[in-house]
């Protein structure tokens, strides 16, 4: 099964609001990254957070970590009509399946002037 | 500027005939990675290369073939064997900072069976 889940599926918004978006997983990371596609076009790192920290901001993305729950959250603020994009997790796992991350199905944020 | 440039853009098959797709990265990174996304999906793994002549099998290999002849390149075959190959096909990169990992993708390849 997938080890990055993110919800919610799809995400419509006014510009000036916020977006949240989750991520869930299923086994020990060694870190979480965030990745914004554009429709037809490759995957752009946003933010990596490692096993140990518990936020991290980047301009207008926050990003959370509760390793306890296995879950992630990436918060974009003030958002722009140009944040219109796929946003996917993937986690870096440890031990068996090291060297190989795995992505989410991400959430598809819309964001309307 | 350093990056991964996969070609073509568009490709089209015909049924029963094989096809590749090329990546090639000047960033000097290890290891590189070929992902198929079907629409409004993730990403999923089909083979991916730690180093130069070797390389594993990821969760959708059948159907596909890989070589990993130079550090540079890392093409995808994708053969008859494969059902269903209509998808974008993405390749990857990755590098390591601050003993984390982190990935540099392509642009992408649209394939179309005809």
């Amino acid at each position: 099964s997938q080890q990055g889940e993110e919800d919610p599926q799809a995400l419509s918004i006014q510009e000036g609001e916020n977006a949240t978006m989750n991520c869930s997983y299923k086994t020990s990371i060694n870190n979480l990254q965030w990745y914004r596609q554009n429709s037809g076009r490759g995957l752009v790192h946003l933010i990596l957070i490692r096993s140990n920290e518990r936020e991290k901001h980047s301009g207008r993305l926050r990003v959370t970590l509760d390793t306890s729950k296995k879950s992630s959250s990436l918060l974009i603020t003030a958002s722009r009509a140009a944040d219109t994009a796929s946003y996917f997790c993937a986690t870096d796992a440890r031990g068996a399946n090291a060297g190989k991350s795995t992505f989410g199905d991400g959430t598809t944020l819309t964001v309307k002037p | 500027d350093g990056g991964i440039t996969q070609s073509p853009k568009y490709l089209f098959r015909k049924e029963g005939q094989n096809v590749t797709l090329s990546c090639e990265q000047n960033l000097n990174h290890d290891a590189m990675y070929w992902y198929r996304q079907d629409p409004g999906q993730g990403l999923r793994l089909i083979y991916y290369s730690q180093i130069v002549n070797d390389f594993q099998k990821g969760d959708i290999a059948e159907g596909y073939s890989v070589s990993r002849e130079k550090k540079e390149s890392f093409p995808l075959t994708v053969t008859s064997a494969q059902k269903n190959p209509t998808a974008f096909y993405l390749c990857a990169s990755r590098y390591v900072q601050d003993g984390n990992y982190g990935y540099t993708f392509g642009s992408g390849t649209r394939l179309t069976v005809v």
